[in-house]
């Protein structure tokens, strides 16, 4: 009965390497996000997309695309992975006509060497 | 623009000992306040929020939190903390939606047997 849940959990790849990470909620939410956490727990949003609609695109090179192909899934895929991409990656959802909180997935640990 | 500090990276604490946990926040509009909780390896769990009414507000865990509009704060408390309570915990801040959010950079939270 996971709310909101990613695959894979874990990550290893190489530099130059292309990979996905996949996200599902199924709580009914309208809004779904990818925030992207540091090796210092800063976290940061990327995506944020309503209904299958972008909103929000903060700077994020354009090696990373998200796409929705419904508003239950929303996926990043990461083009030429560098060093720098290492980090958690982190789906969640809300519903936007309530200013309610985002339930998280549990992450995805990228680490590119 | 909205903006979020927690002044203290780092808390140690003893087992059954009190705690607080500082959050101060900046925004020209009215806001919404929450507290995450992050558990190792784990996704962000809600812990409390504030979106209107007493500004004392309490949540999960025994934990509580005041909102203070004079001095734009949303600090942490617990009266008595376990072993389990050992985490790392972000305030966010949102006036626009939860599209909007802006997380602080974490307080890790460490208590001590």
């Amino acid at each position: 009965d996971t709310a909101v849940s990613q695959t894979p959990k874990y990550l290893v790849t190489q530099m130059g390497n292309d990979k996905s990470i996949k996200c599902e909620q199924n709580l009914g939410h309208d809004t779904m996000y990818w925030y992207k956490q540091d090796s210092k727990k800063f976290l940061k949003i990327m995506f944020s997309y309503n209904n299958k609609e972008l909103i929000i695109n903060e700077t994020v090179p354009n090696r990373f695309s998200p796409k929705s192909p419904d508003k239950a899934h929303l996926n990043l895929h990461i083009n030429s992975l560098e060093l720098g991409d290492s980090a958690v990656y982190f789906c969640a959802s809300s519903n936007r006509d309530r200013n309610t909180e985002a339930f998280f997935g549990q992450g995805t640990r990228l680490t590119v060497v | 623009a909205q903006s979020v500090t927690q002044l203290d990276s780092q808390v140690p604490v003893f087992e059954e000992a009190p705690v607080e946990l500082r959050c101060n926040y900046s925004s020209s509009v009215s806001v919404y306040l929450f507290w995450y909780v992050q558990y190792p390896n784990q996704g962000l769990q809600l812990l409390l929020k504030y979106l209107s009414g007493s500004t004392l507000v309490k949540g999960i865990n025994g934990f509580e939190a005041e909102f203070n509009k004079s001095q734009t704060s949303f600090h942490l408390r617990k009266p008595s903390v376990h072993i389990s309570d050992t985490a790392e915990y972000f305030c966010a801040v949102t006036s626009g939606g939860y599209q909007k959010v802006t997380f602080g950079t974490g307080t890790k939270l460490q208590v001590i047997p």
